[in-house]
């Protein structure tokens, strides 16, 4: 079974500072896909990055990267230069490849400090 | 514009009362998917579609009904047997295909018992 594990709950981050946001999944596949979806006080789910397991280089977007270890199975998202429209939840997500069936982590709350 | 539509935004359900929840997108996509979301945790699949006129059970079915007679058109009926219906509900969409694309989401509707 997929699972997708957020450890981190809520993290605070001071303004123009970089973040680290963890996660990490479990499967059995050797083929995938992973997300991230930033959630902000409005609800709705946007698209932050999105990296390819066959793919070494990890993805980036602006001030978004993605270190992505595959071996050790673990996806997380650093975010440079935090801006105060920053702070939301952010959720990690999990698809097989060829199967568009996401599987979420239970979210990281940020909170971005003047 | 493209996009996905949800409504109502708020919906009050009363005890023993199935009630509806929209969901359209003009994305011309094939995939459709219903979420619900509590406080605190991430996102859990309800159903999803790959394709009209078929739907597949999720996580977390029970007390929930879909249909899919439209491309265009993905309805949640919440019937009486779900005990606590209380949550946020997302609906989402995407292509199929061997490249995964992201999920693209509504603005969701909360649902409260009365």
């Amino acid at each position: 079974a997929q699972t997708v594990t957020q450890s981190q709950p809520e993290m605070s981050v001071q303004e123009a500072e970089t973040v680290t946001l963890s996660c990490t999944y479990d499967t059995s596949e050797s083929d995938y896909y992973l997300f991230w979806y930033k959630q902000p006080p409005s609800r709705q789910m946007i698209l932050v990055i999105r990296q390819e397991a066959y793919k070494q280089q990890n993805a980036t977007e602006n001030r978004f990267s993605v270190n992505f270890q595959k071996a050790a199975k673990s996806f997380s998202l650093k975010i440079s230069d935090s801006q105060l429209g920053d702070a939301a939840m952010y959720f990690c997500a999990y698809s097989p490849y060829n199967f568009n069936k996401f599987y979420f982590g239970s979210g990281t709350k940020l909170n971005v400090k003047p | 514009d493209g996009g996905i539509t949800q409504s109502p935004k708020y919906l009050f359900r009363k005890e023993g009362q199935n009630v509806t929840l929209s969901c359209e997108q003009n994305l011309n996509h094939d995939a459709m998917y219903w979420y619900r979301q509590d406080p605190g945790q991430g996102l859990r699949l309800i159903y999803y579609s790959q394709i009209v006129n078929d739907f597949q059970k999720g996580d977390i079915a029970e007390g929930y009904s879909v249909s899919r007679e439209k491309k265009e058109s993905f309805p949640l009926t919440v019937t009486s047997a779900q005990k606590n219906p209380t949550a946020f509900y997302l609906c989402a969409s995407s292509h199929t295909g061997q490249d995964n694309q992201p999920q693209h989401f509504g603005d969701g509707t909360r649902l409260s018992i009365l």
